[in-house]
């Protein structure tokens, strides 16, 4: 079963920053927090992870509660091609599986 | 460039019927994984392969086989005894275990009749 909890659907106006919200209070010392999102009929597509610090890269943001029990994703300027659905995943770094909640749907709209 | 393949992306067969989807990566990963997605849903593992000739079941394995003789080839044969095999089907693969980014397909859409 999936660790995580996440909204089932979120909207955003374009150009304004999405935060999508995911709640892991189960997991453990040595699992990180990671990120996909599935365009529409396409394959998911990796975006951030992180295990307790807050992290960067070209495509989002990923702040993480201090006590690990939740973290928030962050597109800081929202564009159409960002509508999706976002999947928060907790899984060990050596472990074999990769598994996979309902994710937050999000729309973007103009 | 480098990726996975996946082939056909469209595919459609009688009930009862035996079909093998096909998974190519030129990635050089190690680990190879097939997901199926239901409408609304999201991913299930069915089988996964960490090395050449080695594979373990996933979640929801019953009705399924895979083989893996070579290290860029993954097929997964959804067999007569799938109950339910209409699904979307995704091939991921990563180059070992420390690699955390995930590569996927573009996915299989079975349909059967």
């Amino acid at each position: 079963d999936a660790k995580t909890t996440q909204p089932t659907s979120m909207d955003c106006a374009e150009g304004r920053a999405a935060n999508l919200p995911c709640n892991h209070s189960t997991i453990s010392g040595n699992e990180y927090v990671y990120w996909y999102r599935q365009i529409h009929s396409q394959g998911p597509q990796y975006i951030i992870h992180g295990l307790k610090n807050n992290e960067t890269n070209e495509m989002a943001s990923l702040i993480i509660t201090e006590d690990r029990k939740s973290s928030t994703l962050i597109l800081p300027h929202a564009t159409l091609r960002d509508t999706a659905v976002y999947y928060c995943i907790v899984k060990g770094r050596n472990t074999d599986k990769l598994i996979f909640g309902t994710g937050t749907r999000l729309q973007v709209f103009p | 460039d480098g990726g996975i393949t996946q082939s056909p992306k469209y595919l459609f067969r009688k009930e009862g019927q035996n079909v093998t989807l096909s998974c190519e990566q030129n990635l050089n990963h190690d680990a190879m994984y097939w997901y199926r997605q239901d409408p609304g849903q999201g991913l299930r593992l069915i089988y996964y392969s960490q090395i050449v000739n080695d594979f373990q079941k996933g979640d929801i394995a019953e009705g399924y086989s895979v083989s893996r003789e070579k290290k860029e080839s993954f097929p997964l044969t959804v067999t007569s005894a799938q109950k339910n095999p209409t699904a979307f089907y995704l091939c991921a693969s990563r180059l070992d275990r420390a690699d955390y980014g995930y590569t996927f397909g573009s996915g299989t859409r079975l349909t059967v009749v």
